[in-house]
Order: structure tokens, then C-alpha cells, then sequence
């Protein structure tokens, strides 16, 4: 069963606009992380930021924020004040107690227009 | 951060050769670390998990004798993919932690990763 989801197709957005990325999540566990990471068309994988299921403030770095809403499983990545370098795919995954494996979602792809 | 490093980035090779990708945690002591594959516009998939000193532990449908995992230090981990055919084309990339699977630290970190074309 696929336990991260994005479903939004690509999106085109406007330079210094935000934009919201979902993701949905699925698991029986109390305690898990989840995390977001950008992959420009090089192929590294970047971290962004992260989210324990624990933390009762969603986590904030610098223009990423993540809406964190437990109840509702879904952990929605906001990009505030686009850039032309955050043209990317970018990846929501999941981890689970006790397992240091991700599961990642199919990812969005994000383009950033001037 | 940690620094994670794939080599080589960029590998052609002849269908029925072995290729050997290597992982390296250069600032810190990976005692596991993951091998994905990733086909063009779609997600990471996991092939493997690697814990050093030990046999990786393998996904469904991974062919073991495809591609060999090594673990063999704490700082280097290595993928061969054995007799490689044209469908083996793929975006390898690996990642390292230095955690046993305990707290979630969000300590994870990516390689920058390997674009294999088998001709």
C-alpha cells in the first residue's frame, strides 16, 4: 500500500508568489518523521526540512514551512516568495519508528516563471 | 552536514559488463546505508539496505546477484551491478545515517548520485 502521496501535477508559479505542495501520509505508528527534499534536474537529493510526529510547532526553515496536520495525515510543504531556483521536483517521504528507511511520495514537479 | 559522495556520477558502459558505483561518508561513520533507484520522472525506490559488516537486507523484487551490496568499512558502501543490460539504465543514488533506527533525528543524507546508461 503506497503510504506517501502527492497527487498534484506539475505546477507552474509565479516568482516571489508561494506555493503550497501536498502530501498525504499513511501509517498505523505513533511516532514518525517526515520529511521534504527538493532534487533540481542534477539529481541530488536536498534536504528541506523535517517534521516529527511529535512536534507540536510546525517545523519552519528559512521559506519552507510545513503544515502539519496530524489528525488529517498530511504534512503540506509551503515554498513562501518562489524563486527561479526553486524550479525542482520535490519529494515529501516518510519514516517510521524504529526504521531509518524512507518512503518517498511520486513528487511534484515545480516550476518557477519570472 | 554530513557529506555523502557517489562515484562516478556518470557511467556508460557495454551491456554485459559489471559497474561498481561507490558511497562514502567522508565526515562521519555510516553504520547503514540505503541504495535507491530512480527511473526518469518518477520516485526513489529502495533496493537495499546496508548495515556494515553484514549482508544487506534486499527489497522484493531486487535481484540479489544483480546488484551486490558491500559494506565493508563504515565509510563506504558499494553497488556492482553485475552483467548489466540495457534496462539496468537508471539515476542510482544512496544515503548514509549514522543511526541504528532508533529516535527519528531527521539525520539522513543523500549522495549526489549515479546516472548509469547501459549501450
Amino acid at each position: 500500500a503506497q503510504k506517501i502521496t502527492q497527487t498534484q501535477p506539475g505546477m507552474f508559479v509565479q516568482e516571489k508568489e508561494a506555493v503550497t505542495l501536498d502530501c498525504t501520509y499513511d501509517t498505523s505508528d505513533q511516532s514518525y518523521g517526515l520529511f521534504w527534499y527538493k532534487q533540481p534536474s542534477s539529481g541530488e537529493m536536498i534536504f528541506l526540512i523535517y517534521q516529527g510526529s511529535y512536534d507540536e510547532q510546525n517545523a519552519t526553515e528559512g521559506r519552507y514551512s510545513l503544515n502539519f496536520q496530524k489528525a488529517r495525515k498530511s504534512a503540506n510543504l509551503v515554498i513562501s516568495a518562489s524563486q527561479l531556483g526553486d524550479s525542482a521536483m520535490y519529494f515529501c517521504a516518510m519514516r517510521e519508528r524504529g526504521n531509518n528507511r524512507l518512503a518517498f511520495g511520486k513528487g511534484n514537479q515545480v516550476v518557477v516563471i519570472p | 552536514g554530513a557529506v555523502v559522495s557517489q562515484h562516478p556520477s556518470w557511467v556508460i558502459c557495454k551491456s554485459g559488463t559489471s559497474v561498481k558505483i561507490e558511497c562514502r561518508s567522508l565526515d562521519f561513520q555510516a553504520t547503514t546505508m540505503f541504495w535507491y533507484r530512480q527511473f526518469p520522472k518518477q520516485s526513489l525506490m529502495l533496493m537495499a539496505t546496508s548495515n556494515e559488516g553484514s549482508k544487506a537486507t534486499y527489497e522484493q523484487g531486487v535481484e540479489k546477484d544483480k546488484f551486490l551490496i558491500n559494506h565493508a568499512s563504515l565509510t563506504l558502501s558499494t553497488l556492482t551491478v553485475t552483467s548489466a543490460h540495457p534496462e539496468d539504465s537508471s539515476f542510482y543514488i544512496c544515503s548514509a545515517s549514522w543511526g541504528g533506527g532508533g529516535e527519528d533525528t531527521g539525520e539522513l543524507f543523500f549522495g549526489e548520485g549515479s546516472r548509469l546508461t547501459v549501450l
